[in-house]
């Protein structure tokens, strides 16, 4: 596709429950990244990927989130037992090769009571 | 790691006059400097980038500067209209990395 895709727009969980977020990167692009937004605007890197290998984890609260891109599928992102703390927007992103320009997914809003 | 910092973070300015956002950066492997436009409940969008072997880029209305011996970079906006109202965010790219580190966000208003 033309466009990054991310399901679904919004998702609600109570605390400790698991949340699954899907991406669709444009269609030939190699590197996927999840960002994270919070309510004071404010973005974090969560992880990367090339392709189906994990290029850069950095950002990852280890503990509890994973992440995947395996061929043929879209991109996930999984959180394990939810905190209120996790309340934001993550955004997919992905570029063409590296250092190019990253486009952005319409962002998943999730909400933890 | 790499910080960004980014001023002002709101900005109101009357519609036709220009407004100017600057960031600065810390690391000077950084090499890939993108702005992005997003409006309320959208995704960010870019606007416009520039590569460190550049020192200025335009694009109709809107144009970045970058100071690499500074470590800052600016964007322009001239001839502002109601529809540039959002928040911009500057990002800075290091050499050999591939994750943006993100400015904190100017909240920009153009009043009509």
């Amino acid at each position: 596709g033309e466009e990054v895709a991310q399901t679904p727009k919004h998702l609600v969980r109570g605390e400790g429950q698991k949340a699954k977020l899907y991406c669709a990167p444009i269609k030939g692009h190699s590197y996927v990244f999840w960002y994270q937004q919070v309510l004071k605007n404010e973005f974090k890197f969560l992880i990367s990927f090339q392709n189906e290998n994990v290029f850069d984890e950095t950002g990852m609260p280890k503990e509890r989130f994973s992440a995947k891109c395996l061929p043929n599928s879209p991109c996930s992102l999984e959180i394990q037992a939810t905190k209120l703390e996790d309340s934001a927007v993550y955004f997919c992103a992905s570029s063409q090769s590296w250092g190019f320009e990253q486009f952005f997914g319409p962002g998943t809003r999730l909400t933890v009571l | 790691g790499e910080n960004v910092e980014q001023h002002p973070s709101t900005l109101s300015v009357q519609e036709g006059d220009s407004a100017v956002i600057k960031c600065t950066y810390s690391d000077s492997a950084s090499n890939y400097f993108p702005w992005y436009k997003q409006e309320l409940g959208k995704r960010p969008q870019l606007i416009i980038d520039i590569r460190s072997n550049v020192g200025e880029k335009k694009d109709q209305r809107i144009a970045v500067t970058l100071n690499k011996t500074a470590k800052h970079f600016s964007l322009h906006i001239t001839e502002t209209q109601p529809e540039d109202s959002a928040v911009y965010f500057c990002a800075v790219l290091k050499e050999y990395g591939n994750k943006l580190v993100f400015g904190a966000g100017t909240i920009l208003r153009v009043k009509s």
